[in-house]
Order: structure tokens, then C-alpha cells, then sequence
């Protein structure tokens, strides 16, 4: 089953914040962030693993709320460098890193001069 | 290491034909995946290999669509026949357990 992720679209002005939410109906061990540029493959963002873990990335960081089953990444004073598809991924309970990694539907970030 | 392998780039065929999709691993990953990415669905997993062996297909659309991996340097995905709904960007990915997943850069098929 597909994460489900939201907002699907967001059109920002460069400099303001925004927040792309993912949630899973199945118990996680794992959430994977992605950015995908118009045309190339998808990029590595960052990993999330069980525990209530956060981690940042320059000046996007992301937090993970296993017994909520969901995940949420944070763009702040966001860039034009930052438009493009986030992709959140996620990996079942069951498996402990060794499980098919499975995709949302993406959220279309449009950063606006 | 060159990264996820992928090839061809593009592909336009005609629908019946049968369609070869090729992909070279990282090497030393030994989880390998294929993924559809179309507007409508998103990056779908149709597939995902350990150690060569095939895990998880559940998400194959069709019979019609079959993969391998015969070693840990190459896999193959197929689609015989083709239909024009198969048209979309295929990506394959390779990681080790736990890590983070590298794609290639895909393969857009088009069925016309």
C-alpha cells in the first residue's frame, strides 16, 4: 500500500516555509525522503528509521512519529533550488531495512522568484 | 562507481511487441528494484530482488510483465505483448539493507 502524501501541490514564494506530510496505514520501520527534478531520477534526501527520530538537512529536516505512522519534511526559507516532486518512502515494521521501498504519489513544490 | 545502469533511455514500440528493459546494479547492492512512474500513479513498485532472488512481485501489473536478475550485475524486466497503457518511465534501483536507494536515470517507453 502507497503512503499517503499531502499536500499534493504547493506553490511557494522563495524565502517562505513549507511542510509535506506522509502517512502509512501500516506500521513503519522506515521513512525515506526523495526530491525529483522534471525529467531525471529521483534524489536522495535523507532516512528516518523508527523512534521518533528528526534529522535535517541544510535547510530542509524531517521528523518521523511512529505510533502516528507518519512523517513530515520541513522546507524553510525555501530556495528556487528547491522546486521539484518530494517522494516520501516508506518500509514496513516487518522487515528491518530489508523490505521493498514503497512510494507516494509525490508532492509538487513549485518555488516562485 | 558509474551508478544505477539503465538502458535504452527511450523506447518506442508498437503495441504487441515485446519490450526489454535492461539494468546494471551498483555494485555490491543487493536489493534491486523496479519501479513505474506514470502521473496518474506515482513511482509504482513492481518488483524488488534480494540477492538476486525475487522477493516481492506483487505489485506486476500483469502477467505480462515478467523480471529476472540471472546474476548480481544485471536484471531484466519484460513485457510481451506490449499495450500502449504500458507507456511510462520505468527506473530501476539498487541498495544495500537499509540504506538509501539510488536510481538510474530510466527508461521511457512508449507503446504507440
Amino acid at each position: 500500500q502507497q503512503p499517503v502524501q499531502s499536500p499534493q501541490a504547493v506553490i511557494l514564494r522563495e524565502g517562505e516555509d513549507a511542510v509535506i506530510n506522509c502517512s502509512s496505514s501500516k506500521a513503519l520501520y522506515s521513512v525515506h525522503w526523495y526530491r525529483q527534478k522534471h525529467g531525471e531520477a529521483p534524489v536522495f534526501l535523507m532516512i528516518l528509521l523508527k523512534g521518533g527520530e528528526q534529522k535535517g538537512h541544510e535547510k530542509i529536516s524531517a521528523s518521523f512519529n511512529e505510533k502516528k505512522q507518519q512523517s513530515s519534511l520541513y522546507l524553510t526559507a525555501s530556495q528556487l533550488s528547491y522546486s521539484g516532486t518530494y517522494f516520501c518512502g516508506t518500509e514496513k515494521g516487518s522487515g528491518g531495512g530489508a523490505d521493498g521501498l514503497t512510494f507516494g504519489k509525490g508532492t509538487h513544490l513549485i518555488i516562485q522568484p | 562507481d558509474a551508478g544505477v545502469i539503465q538502458s535504452p533511455r527511450h523506447e518506442v514500440t508498437e503495441m504487441g511487441q515485446e519490450v526489454t528493459l535492461r539494468c546494471k546494479p551498483i555494485s555490491g547492492h543487493d536489493y534491486l528494484f523496479w519501479y513505474r512512474q506514470t502521473m496518474m500513479r506515482g513511482l509504482e513498485l513492481l518488483i524488488y530482488f534480494n540477492n538476486n532472488v525475487p522477493i516481492d512481485d506483487s505489485g506486476m501489473p500483469e502477467d505480462r510483465f515478467s523480471a529476472k536478475m540471472p546474476n548480481a550485475s544485471f536484471s531484466t524486466l519484460k513485457i510481451q505483448p506490449s499495450e500502449p497503457r504500458d507507456s511510462a518511465v520505468y527506473f530501476c534501483a539498487s541498495r544495500l539493507r537499509g540504506g538509501q536507494a539510488f536510481f538510474g536515470q530510466g527508461t521511457r517507453l512508449t507503446v504507440v
